[in-house]
């Protein structure tokens, strides 16, 4: 199973809301990453878990709060959004954190902040 | 700030057609280069991981080759075919952080 999971597809919250994102894979790897992709530009990365450890947080504002609860899953909680939030939410991971490893993607959470 | 530049921005060829995109990036501190491919609606999916200067990595129809002197990378595909249509991107890591940054992308379309 080379699949990494993501739900939901689809997110609309208010900027009150309190919501999360999930991510999950079975493949083993260790390392797990949320990135932010705005329309037409790259992806960003947003963070990096390492053996369930917050590894790389790239300076992301604390209304996103990341969770990594065990080696499969990783969660993003989402509170008092602003609307330039709106983006998709990509999670990946890799066999490890450091090291030339592919990333896997999963397909991402569309999120609107209204 | 890094920054990592591919070029063109989009393409549109024919089927049949052979193609290729270029990606550059800083050429200190380089530690690996990754090749994404991302069609509509699905998920980015990896194409190669290149690490050493000179490296050439194969896959069907695809190929890409790696200068790290100079800092650049290319894709090539060859004979395109209309499943190709997607955009292309390219992912520097500067040092072994796992951090990878991204390149606007290459938008491929192929026409029957």
């Amino acid at each position: 199973d080379t699949e990494v999971t993501q739900t939901p597809k689809h997110l609309v919250m208010g900027m009150t809301n309190k919501k999360s994102l999930k991510c999950e894979q079975h493949m083993g790897h260790r390392a797990m990453y949320w990135y932010k992709q705005k329309a037409k530009k790259p992806p960003e990365l947003m963070f990096v878990y390492s053996y369930e450890k917050l590894s790389i947080n790239e300076s992301v504002p604390s209304r996103f709060s990341p969770e990594c609860p065990n080696s499969s899953l990783l969660n993003l909680h989402l509170h008092a959004l602003q609307p330039e939030d709106s983006a998709l939410y990509l999670c990946a991971s890799s066999q490890q954190g450091t090291g030339p490893y592919e990333q896997y993607f999963g397909p991402g959470t569309r999120l609107t902040v209204t | 700030i890094l920054n990592v530049e591919q070029s063109p921005q989009s393409l549109h060829v024919q089927e049949g057609d052979s193609t290729n995109f270029t990606c550059s990036f800083p050429s200190s501190n380089f530690y690996a280069l990754h090749w994404y491919r991302w069609e509509t609606a699905k998920s980015p999916e990896a194409l190669f991981v290149m690490t050493l200067n000179g490296d050439e990595k194969k896959k069907g129809r695809i190929s890409a080759t790696l200068n790290t002197k100079e800092g650049y990378s290319y894709l090539y595909i060859k004979g395109s075919q209309p499943e190709d249509s997607a955009t292309y991107l390219c992912a520097f890591v500067s040092g072994n952080t796992g951090k990878l940054i991204f390149g606007q992308g290459t938008t491929l379309q192929v026409k029957p």
